[in-house]
């Protein structure tokens, strides 16, 4: 039972550039959600899912999409990387009560 | 708006002293409320989820209470250790929605 994993956990990209962070969890949970972590900001909700193909927009979802296509998965795509994206970001799950997150992944962009 | 508030922001005491973490809400129509550490560099760990039925719950040295009608709950940590020294963090669930504060910093000197 691995709980939520993350990958990669450490990336930088140039501005301008594409990714996708990955999220996986192996607990059959029905909710999951991204967070961003900046200094002085707190966590703050991107976007969540209430199940496979249900997501919705959080506090700060903009240059940010998501899917989910199995209740496993829960990728985030950066479309156009900006520096104002250099963050940690956390993706959690949640069978309704109680959250379990990841170990995060540092993005930088340059 | 939903606002989660801790205090205080930071917090160094003596090894053996007992503490208390608050943390406030705005608004009282939460599911449940939970605890988390963050250690630098590293994820969130889930320490207490407190359901908006319930007054409090204990595990070990760690004793969380919650008071919805007045918009707070606390953490108290008993007979502190230099282990202990991390930052906690307060989420409220609402509905789909967990909501963070920004964390209390605590260490505990030896």
């Amino acid at each position: 039972n691995a709980g939520v994993t993350q990958t990669p956990k450490f990336q930088v990209l140039k501005t301008g550039q594409s990714m996708t962070l990955q999220c996986a969890q192996d607990m059959n949970h029905e909710y999951m959600s991204w967070y961003r972590q900046d200094p002085g900001m707190g966590l703050r909700l991107i976007h969540y899912s209430v199940g496979a193909g249900i997501t919705d927009q959080g506090e700060v979802p903009n240059g940010y999409n998501v899917s989910r296509s199995t209740t496993e998965d829960f990728p985030l795509r950066l479309l156009s990387a900006a520096p104002s994206q250099t963050s940690v970001y956390f993706c959690a799950s949640s069978p309704g009560y109680g959250y379990t997150f990841g170990s995060g992944t540092r993005l930088t962009v340059v | 708006k939903q606002e989660v508030t801790q205090i205080p922001a930071a917090l160094s005491v003596p090894e053996g002293e007992n503490l208390v973490l608050n943390c406030s809400f705005t608004d009282s129509a939460i599911y449940n409320l939970q605890w988390f550490r963050q250690d630098p560099g590293k994820g969130l760990t889930s320490l207490l989820l407190i359901q908006s039925s319930q007054r409090e719950q204990t595990s070990g040295r760690l004793n969380a209470s919650l008071d919805k009608s007045s918009g707070r709950s606390t953490l108290y940590i008993a007979a502190s250790q230099p282990g202990d020294s991390a930052t906690y963090l307060c989420a409220v669930l609402y509905g789909n929605k967990l909501v963070f504060g920004a964390g209390t910093i605590l260490r505990v000197k030896s």
